[in-house]
């Protein structure tokens, strides 16, 4: 069954760890993308790939980096977490522009 | 003001109650239309996707789009407790234009 998985699910860390946060996706899109969800707020994009070897940062200013060597993986790191990173972390893939598939997410919390 | 609005509830029904959930949006560009479900420590889930005005059915669920007055709705018949979720409205110009999430309506659906 094509899909969308992300891992961890949930971390805990300490400031100053770096951090990778792995997403997969089976469905073969081109595009994926990554947002930050903080509880009762609007999903903000934070990176988005149009294919393997784009990237783009999106509309919230974010101090992670992401990379595209693969159709099917589009991981993010944090190089150096902090507790205002402590948020959910919301992958998502698209074969049109619009209709988006999202994983399960990675609830981030840094102490 | 916000590109897209939407009310955040929480909207509490009893069982086999006809809900709507509504947004209003301030962009005329917007064209294709979205509702995600959400329960809660998941990612979205694509529920129903329209392009332009006029309503979709699916089951027990129906999405109006009426552009005149950049509204939208979802209307959820003979709701169900495992209807309890956040219910996100999303919209897009299409193109290369991104995604615009509004921040969720918590619905809580009681036996």
């Amino acid at each position: 069954e094509a899909d969308i998985y992300q891992t961890p699910r949930y971390l805990v860390i300490g400031t100053g760890k770096k951090i990778t946060l792995e997403c997969s996706q089976t469905m073969g899109h081109d595009k994926m993308y990554w947002y930050q969800q903080d509880p009762g707020m609007e999903l903000h994009l934070i990176h988005y790939s149009y294919g393997v070897n784009s990237t783009e940062k999106g509309d919230l200013s974010s101090e992670s980096t992401v990379s595209r060597i693969r159709t099917e993986h589009f991981p993010l790191t944090l190089e150096s977490a902090r507790p205002s990173h402590t948020s959910q972390y919301l992958c998502a893939s698209s074969e049109l522009y619009s209709e988006q598939y999202f994983g399960p997410g990675t609830r981030l919390t840094v102490t | 003001q916000k590109e897209v609005e939407q009310d955040p509830g929480p909207l509490s029904v009893p069982e086999g109650a006809i809900v709507s959930l509504n947004c209003t949006y301030s962009n005329s560009a917007f064209q294709y239309f979205m509702w995600y479900r959400q329960y809660s420590r998941k990612g979205p889930e694509l529920l129903m996707y329209t392009y332009s005005s006029g309503n979709k059915e699916d089951g027990r669920f129906t999405a109006q789009v009426d552009k005149s007055s950049k509204y939208i709705s979802l209307f959820i018949r003979d709701s169900q407790p495992s209807d309890s979720a956040t219910y996100l409205c999303a919209m897009s110009a299409g193109g290369y234009n991104k995604l615009i999430f509004g921040a969720g309506t918590r619905l809580a659906v009681h036996p």
